[in-house]
């Protein structure tokens, strides 16, 4: 069965911390993709990683992959209260193109 | 703007009716999914188009449930006799390439009474 857990599901933190989400999958993949949900939105997309080794930043936000262990994380550098929201990874498995989702990681950042 | 538009945002109907949600993504997506969404979960997949072509359908996906995409372009997700275990927000995402990322747009909500 193909699985993608992700921990924690929940963080509460206070502003200017630092903390990182992980995001374990059970299939293989050179596909890992994360988004960020505000409530009764959509999906927002913020990083695609396509390859083992790949890293890729946005202001606070650092995502990486390591395909060999299956494990992608989500690092928050100096969080903000604006980054409050709650945080999927998915993985795309190599034989389709359908995507399987973690249950999120709802983070509260306290001012 | 996500360049995905799905109409309508919000519908309440009630237990046994039909419903039928619209997808219109941009051009560019020649792929189009279907993911259903319910409280405090992630998205469950529920079917694939390439274009017109209805490629993969999720066992999710019961004999209630069909799906359209004609000439490639917009989509339809049609709900019959709809149950209240249908409420869930219903996402459109559409997509260019295997390469890039997939652009969700902002869903219907169903709620089912």
């Amino acid at each position: 069965e193909l699985k993608v857990e992700q921990n924690p599901l929940f963080l509460s933190m206070q502003e200017g911390k630092n903390y990182t989400i992980y995001c374990n999958y059970s299939t293989t993949s050179d596909r890992l993709y994360w988004y960020r949900q505000d409530p009764g939105k959509s999906l927002e997309s913020l990083f695609v990683l396509l390859s083992n080794g790949a890293v890729k930043q946005e202001g606070r936000l650092m995502a990486s992959l390591d395909t060999k262990a299956r494990l992608s994380t989500l690092h928050i550098t100096a969080a903000v209260h604006d980054l409050s929201a709650t945080y999927f990874c998915a993985v795309e498995p190599d034989s389709n193109y359908q995507l399987i989702w973690g249950a999120g990681t709802k983070l509260i950042i306290k001012p | 703007d996500t360049g995905v538009s799905q109409d309508p945002r919000h519908k309440i109907t009630k237990r046994g009716q039909n419903v039928t949600f619209r997808c219109d993504p941009i051009s560019e997506h020649n792929r189009l999914y279907w993911y259903r969404q319910t409280l405090g979960q992630g998205p469950e997949f529920l079917t694939y188009f390439q274009n017109e072509a209805q490629l993969e359908k999720s066992r999710l996906l019961s004999d209630r449930f069909s799906a359209e995409r004609p000439k490639g372009s917009f989509s339809t997700l049609e709900i019959q006799r709809t149950e209240q275990g249908d409420s869930a927000m219903y996402l459109c995402a559409g997509r260019t390439e295997p390469n890039y990322g997939y652009t969700f747009g902002s869903g219907t909500r169903l709620t089912v009474v």
